[in-house]
């Protein structure tokens, strides 16, 4: 089946640098890719929507110029979280959709960030 | 705004038992999705729901979509211990996007062999 693929899948940096994390759908195209973010213990929540080609859509209370987002192709779309600071780690997970429908969304298997 | 309760909270079982968990929504929606979510890994879709009233069997699981439209539950029959890990439910068609998804709280499941 199709893959999307995260890299790195966990990192660790002091506070106050800048990490980026890429998300990659490997055997088709996405013009879309969504990046969630998930506290321990918690769900997934909508960060924003990744357009390739255009500006990403951020969902409220996100704040766009901390987690910068580029779809710089139809296969990837990073996410740079800048100047991180520990209350930034988190378990960043991406998701791409398949042409076919919503059931062919599919989940990379998470980046954990920890912001030291 | 939109809010997907999820129940119970955590299930630990001992192998062989049945599980059933559900979801309800505030608001209406036209697709409901159920995941699973090992430690550590991104969430696999289990079973999507495109109807009212829609039963859909995957294996040991089974899935309902509510008459309602506002909620779902999903049944496990005779757990085994890669049962094991987190599930949610999801709602398609969040924010009037059909791909973006909005997901529940999450029933942690232990299951004791």
């Amino acid at each position: 089946g199709a893959v999307v693929s995260q890299h790195p899948s966990w990192v660790i940096c002091k506070s106050g640098t800048s990490v980026k994390i890429e998300c990659r759908s490997l055997d088709f195209q996405a013009t879309t890719m969504f990046w969630y973010r998930q506290f321990p213990k918690q769900s997934l929540m909508l960060m924003a929507t990744s357009n390739e080609g255009s500006k990403a859509t951020y969902e409220q209370g996100v704040e766009k110029d901390k987690f910068l987002i580029n779809h710089a192709s139809l296969t990837l779309s990073t996410l740079t979280v800048t100047s991180a600071h520990p209350e930034d780690s988190s378990f960043y997970i991406c998701s791409a959709p398949n042409a076919g429908g919503i059931d062919t969304q599919y989940f990379g298997p998470g980046t954990r960030l920890t912001v030291l | 705004g939109q809010q997907l309760n999820q129940s119970p909270q955590s299930m630990f079982i001992q192998e062989g038992e049945d599980v059933s968990m559900n979801c309800t929504s505030s608001s209406i929606f036209n697709t409901w999705l159920w995941y699973k979510q090992d430690p550590g890994e991104g969430p696999v879709l289990l079973i999507a729901l495109y109807k009212a009233g829609e039963l859909t069997s995957n294996g040991r699981l089974t899935a309902q979509f509510g008459i309602t439209r506002k909620d779902s539950f999903l049944n496990i029959s005779a757990s085994i211990p890669s049962d094991v890990g987190i599930y949610f439910c999801a709602l398609a068609g969040y924010g009037g996007a059909t791909n973006k998804l909005i997901f529940g709280t999450g029933t942690l499941l232990a299951v004791q062999p």
